[in-house]
């Protein structure tokens, strides 16, 4: 069964402070697709990044980074120097080869001025 | 471009109606998706079809129907709605089971 795991349901922190995200995974598929999504205050749904599971190179994008490791089931995701309009529910997600799409339950980050 | 519309947007229904949110898609996804977020949790897949005529159940089934006759629509149909299906449902759409999700406005739904 596929399953992802967010342990972090709320982060605080003060703008321009790093933040890590984290995200654990659970499948049996030797293919599969991990997501990060965000959810900012207004309620739509916004990709962030697909990476599959043959490829572990990390990814930077601006101020977000993410780190996939195979051996340890996550994919985390940093954002540098946060800032307000980061504030947000974050979600990791994962797709098998089925195409089923399952969510982690979020975590929620706000950024303080 | 319209992407993937739902209707309606608001609707609040009395314990034991029935309602049918609509879900359609101009951008001939094969992969469509229903799921529903609760205040203050992440999403739950309700169903899921990778195509005309077949669908399959997600992690929340119960209480919920699907249909797909065509590629562009995906109506959730709720059965003797409870309040427990309160929530806020999305629609999504993907042209592969493994690429981005393209997601409609929401259905906030409340049973009462």
């Amino acid at each position: 069964a596929q399953k992802v795991t967010q342990a972090q349901t709320e982060i605080s922190v003060v703008e321009k402070e790093d933040v890590t995200l984290d995200c654990v995974y659970e499948t049996r598929d030797t293919t599969y697709y991990l997501f990060w999504y965000k959810q900012p205050p207004s309620g739509e749904l916004v990709f962030l990044i697909r990476r599959n599971s043959f490829d572990e190179q990390n990814e930077i994008s601006g101020r977000y980074s993410w780190n996939f490791q195979k051996s340890t089931s996550s994919f985390n995701f940093t954002i540098t120097a946060s800032q307000v309009v980061d504030s947000a529910v974050y979600f990791c997600a994962l797709s098998g080869a089925t195409g089923k799409l399952i969510f982690g339950q979020g975590t929620t980050l706000q950024v303080k001025p | 471009n319209a992407g993937v519309t739902q209707t309606p947007k608001f609707r609040i229904l009395k314990i034991g109606q029935s309602m049918t949110l609509q879900c359609t898609q101009d951008m001939n996804h094969n992969y469509m998706y229903w799921y529903r977020q609760d205040p203050g949790m992440g999403l739950k897949l309700i169903y899921y079809s990778v195509g005309a005529g077949i669908t399959d159940k997600g992690e929340v089934p119960n209480g919920y129907n699907v249909s797909r006759s065509t590629t562009e629509d995906f109506p959730l149909r709720l059965e003797l709605a409870a309040p427990s299906q309160t929530s806020v449902y999305f629609c999504a759409s993907s042209d592969r089971g493994t690429g981005e999700l393209f997601f409609g406005e929401g259905s906030r739904l409340t049973v009462l």
